[in-house]
């Protein structure tokens, strides 16, 4: 089945400072992958998606993810966070049918 | 065009009592999925309807339970409460796109179980 980890639980930056979230994904077959942000009060929102195509998919809010399937890695990416990208964000995997989230990395920026 | 709506949003409920919450998708999505979240555990799936039929099922025990109707809003409904159901339960509808599962979530209903 497929599955994602997440090997960042909590992380904290300071405003302006790169991020990089780590996600790795197994091998399942066909590969869509997604990104989701919660911020703190408020549902889940979908961020970026990967299912073919262009490796280096952008998202809104100036997040971008690179697949890379050598490394059977999908890591977001932010060049300057700010203040208000404090939240929870998880990777997944899925099917038609099913959704598999990892464990989640909480981000907290700081002023 | 209207978000996913989980209807009621917060409940306390106590243990051995039932519950049944609500969710209705975004018009036009035929997909229904249900997970719980908690602290610990993070979002675990719980089952996923389509065109009224459970599709797919998560390792939750038969007291989780769900339906969908003609409509596609759909149901979920938890017998005999457990302290350790004590969860956000969100629900998310979908829009398929061949193979691929894009996901719209709600703001969940947060079940309290004393």
């Amino acid at each position: 089945a497929q599955s994602v980890s997440q090997h960042n639980h909590h992380v904290i930056l300071s405003e302006a400072a790169s991020l990089e979230l780590g996600c790795n994904y197994s091998y399942g077959g066909t590969v869509n992958l997604f990104w989701y942000v919660q911020y703190p009060g408020q549902h889940l929102q979908l961020l970026l998606k990967y299912f073919s195509g262009d490796p280096l998919v952008k998202g809104i809010k100036g997040f971008e993810a690179e697949f890379i399937k050598s490394k059977f890695s999908f890591n977001l990416r932010k060049p300057s966070v700010q203040w208000s990208d404090t939240a929870e964000y998880f990777c997944n995997t899925g099917t038609a049918s099913k959704l598999t989230f990892g464990t989640g990395t909480r981000l907290q920026v700081t002023l | 065009k209207a978000g996913v709506t989980q209807t009621p949003r917060y409940l306390i409920k106590t243990r051995g009592q039932q519950v049944t919450l609500s969710c209705s998708p975004i018009s036009g999505h035929r997909s229904v999925s249900w997970y719980q979240q908690t602290p610990g555990q993070g979002l675990q799936f719980l089952f996923e309807y389509f065109s009224e039929t459970q599709r797919n099922k998560g390792n939750f025990p038969g007291r989780f339970s769900g339906r969908q109707f003609s409509n596609s809003r759909s149901e979920m409904n938890v017998s005999t409460l457990e302290l350790g159901d004590s969860a956000l339960y969100l629900c998310a509808s979908s829009q398929i796109q061949g193979a691929v599962n894009i996901q719209y979530f709600g703001a969940g209903t947060r079940l309290s179980v004393l």
